[in-house]
């Protein structure tokens, strides 16, 4: 099946260092991704849309020169989360939709920012 | 923007009980899904449903378009279906939108 791999599934880092989380999309292309981000007690909420080649599309409200999304290949998106901070905290996850599967997740990364 | 909305927020239910968990929605969509989420944080897709009614093994969703709703059902309820349950909904018929997503319904089934 369609698999999609996130690393780190966690990782803590001090305030004012970037953090880099990987999603690689395994035997299959991914010319889009998606990455949300998920608050303790509230719902995943969209954070930006990925396009291989092309510059990300983000939602209203999020910062795009604090969260930096590269998707060079067709397999591999990155979110760097520059100069983090304590409210930066949270749980990201990533998506794709590889065909005939629906959209497939990722593992998650839990960041906590000390 | 579409807005999600989950009932029941939480449900503790015994082993062997019929579960509902309930979604309504307030704009068109093009499919609502079922996922479930673990403690850990990863998340399955369960169901994708465009119209009508799917099942897999225990599970049952349903969704009526005309009135914006969609259930989960799960029979024969086991300890292990304990997890978090997300609706949510896309509104590309491509795919191409992230999706949109209810709070979850925190189900705990005890033994």
């Amino acid at each position: 099946g369609a698999v999609v791999s996130q690393h780190p599934s966690w990782v803590i880092c001090k305030s004012g260092t970037s953090v880099k989380i990987e999603c690689r999309s395994l035997d299959f292309q991914a010319t889009t991704m998606f990455w949300y981000r998920q608050f303790p007690k509230q719902s995943l909420m969209l954070m930006a849309t990925s396009n291989e080649g092309s510059k990300a599309t983000y939602e209203q409200g999020v910062e795009k020169d604090k969260f930096l999304i590269n998707h060079a290949s067709l397999t591999l998106s990155t979110l760097t989360v520059t100069s983090a901070h304590p409210e930066d905290s949270s749980f990201y996850i990533c998506s794709a939709i590889p065909a005939n599967y629906g959209y497939t997740f990722g593992s998650g990364t839990r960041l906590t920012v000390v | 923007k579409n807005e999600v909305e989950q009932s029941p927020q939480n449900l503790t239910a015994q082993e062997g009980e019929f579960i509902t968990i309930n979604c309504s929605y307030s704009v068109g969509i093009s499919a609502l899904h079922w996922l479930q989420q673990h403690p850990g944080g990863g998340i399955v897709s369960l169901f994708m449903l465009s119209s009508g009614k799917k099942k897999h093994g225990r599970l049952i969703a349903t969704i009526n378009i005309q009135e914006k709703h969609s259930s989960l059902h799960i029979t024969a309820s086991h300890p292990r279906d304990s997890a978090v349950y997300i609706c949510a909904v896309s509104t590309s018929g491509g795919g191409a939108d992230g999706l949109t997503f209810g709070k979850g319904t925190h189900l705990i089934i005890q033994p």
